[in-house]
């Protein structure tokens, strides 16, 4: 299957910092990747779409500013938590979609996961 | 509001029960996935039913999505230990819009 690579898988950084994830699919193109946040013990919640080539769209609630989303080549996707504050301590998970246009399976391999503790 | 919601949220059993994991919605999906996730990394894609009523299964894993493409239901036979772990559904709407369900955790204890 698909592999998705997520870099770091742990990091720690001071308040006032800014964290750059990478989401990379290894094996296969993906125009679309999709960020998603994870609290202890509950589901995925999704933040934004990357897109390849333009702007990403974010869901409600997410701030365009606080979280950047890069999605310049077909095969890489980065999210910076800008000016990182304890609250946004969380665990990161990435997602590319295969085939890249969707459609009726839509199925989205993820990447293990990135977790973010800001002291 | 989650767009869909599972049940039960929380299952804690014997190894060699049965289970049954619901996921639930309003709204019609292309199609749905289950998912199965660990602590501490990213979820595992277990399968994906697209046809309303369509039933698959995965060794003692059973899948079922309902006629109209509204819910699933996750069936484990004779539950085992390592089948301890996050249980996700999430379902894609429009073709492109892809949710997760609110999970349910699932311990077997042996």
């Amino acid at each position: 299957g698909a592999v998705v690579s997520q870099h770091p898988s742990w990091v720690i950084c001071k308040s006032g910092t800014s964290v750059k994830i990478e989401c990379r699919s290894l094996d296969f193109q993906a125009t679309t990747m999709f960020w998603y946040r994870q609290f202890p013990k509950q589901s995925l919640m999704l933040m934004a779409t990357s897109n390849e080539g333009s702007k990403a769209t974010y869901e409600q609630g997410v701030e365009k500013d606080k979280f950047l989303i890069n999605h310049a080549s077909l095969t890489l996707s980065t999210l910076t938590v800008t000016s990182a504050h304890p609250e946004d301590s969380s665990f990161y998970i990435c997602s590319a979609r295969d085939p890249p246009g969707g459609g009726a399976k839509n199925i989205q391999y993820f990447g293990a996961g990135t977790r973010l503790s800001v002291l | 509001t989650q767009l869909l919601e599972q049940s039960p949220q929380f299952l804690s059993i014997q190894e060699g029960e049965n289970l049954t994991v619901y996921c639930n919605s309003s709204s019609v999906f292309s199609s749905l996935q289950w998912y199965r996730q660990e602590p501490g990394e990213g979820p595992v894609l277990l399968v994906t039913v697209v046809t309303g009523g369509e039933v698959k299964k995965l060794k003692r894993l059973t899948f079922q999505f309902g006629d109209a493409r509204k819910d699933s239901s996750l069936h484990i036979t004779a539950a085992q230990p390592g089948d301890t772990g996050l249980y996700l559904c999430a379902g894609v709407y429009n073709f492109n819009k892809f949710y997760f369900g609110s999970g349910t955790k699932l311990n077997v204890k042996p």
